[in-house]
């Protein structure tokens, strides 16, 4: 099983700043990697997909990159909607289609 | 406007089976590549895949649960039934439903996914 490891954990942030999520497969998984942001109450949200392609209806400050095992999550000026858990999930050996654990952006 | 929505029991006991219906909205389970995806995330862990169901009935397991999972779909209700059995208090977690999105011809994510419903297992 491919496993899926987040960093950091939990990422401090100020309303406005730059988040830099970090996402890494044991293996490589190509470009085969979606996000996606979670909040309490929800089910979790399609950000990107194809490791760097928007889903419909993301804004523009969110932005994916990497293929094989290193993948970044980009939000250039966090807005207050976006503070919540953020998830990587490798489905290039889909099922099971591995999470990471999960990085949580917190306002600082 | 897709929609997912998931409904069942709050709380089984310790070998109980468990029945989760997820009602599906805004697509229909008979469309070609359509699939959906149980997935559940126990308290403070990771998310974890259970099931899956394609449009042509086509089903994958988890591995580790396969002898304890069935999934099924009835097109007619728009549902998609998982039944998992032998229930335990570490299968206590938010279960959530989830339509795969589909790229090109394969699997690329989950683009909707239900509210997710929170079931403990306690006796």
């Amino acid at each position: 099983e491919i496993v899926m490891t987040q960093s950091p954990a939990t990422l401090s942030v100020s309303p406005g700043e730059r988040a830099t999520l970090s996402c890494r497969a044991s293996q490589s998984v190509s470009s085969n990697l979606a996000w996606y942001q979670h909040k309490p109450g929800q089910g979790p949200r399609l950000l990107i997909y194809g490791a760097s392609t928007r889903a419909t209806g993301i804004p523009a400050r969110f932005s994916g990159s990497g293929s094989g095992t290193e993948f970044t999550l980009t939000i250039s000026s966090l807005q207050s909607e976006d503070f919540a858990v953020y998830y990587c999930q490798q489905y290039n050996n889909w099922p099971p289609g591995t999470f990471g654990q999960g990085t949580k952006v917190e306002i600082k | 406007q897709v929609t997912l929505k998931e409904s069942g029991p709050v709380l089984v006991k310790p070998t109980e089976t468990l029945t989760l219906t997820c009602t599906v909205s805004g697509f229909s389970l008979s469309n070609a590549r359509v699939g959906v995806s149980w997935i559940r995330q126990p308290p403070g862990k990771a998310l974890e895949w259970l099931a899956h169901i394609f449009s042509n009935d086509e089903k994958s397991y988890s591995t580790s649960l396969k002898s304890r999972l069935t999934i099924s779909k009835d097109t007619s209700k728009s549902q998609v039934v998982l039944t998992m059995t032998n229930m335990d208090p570490v299968d206590t977690a938010t279960y959530y439903c989830a339509r795969t999105k589909i790229s090109g011809l394969a699997v690329a994510g989950y683009d909707y996914w239900g509210q997710g419903t929170l079931v403990t297992v306690s006796s």
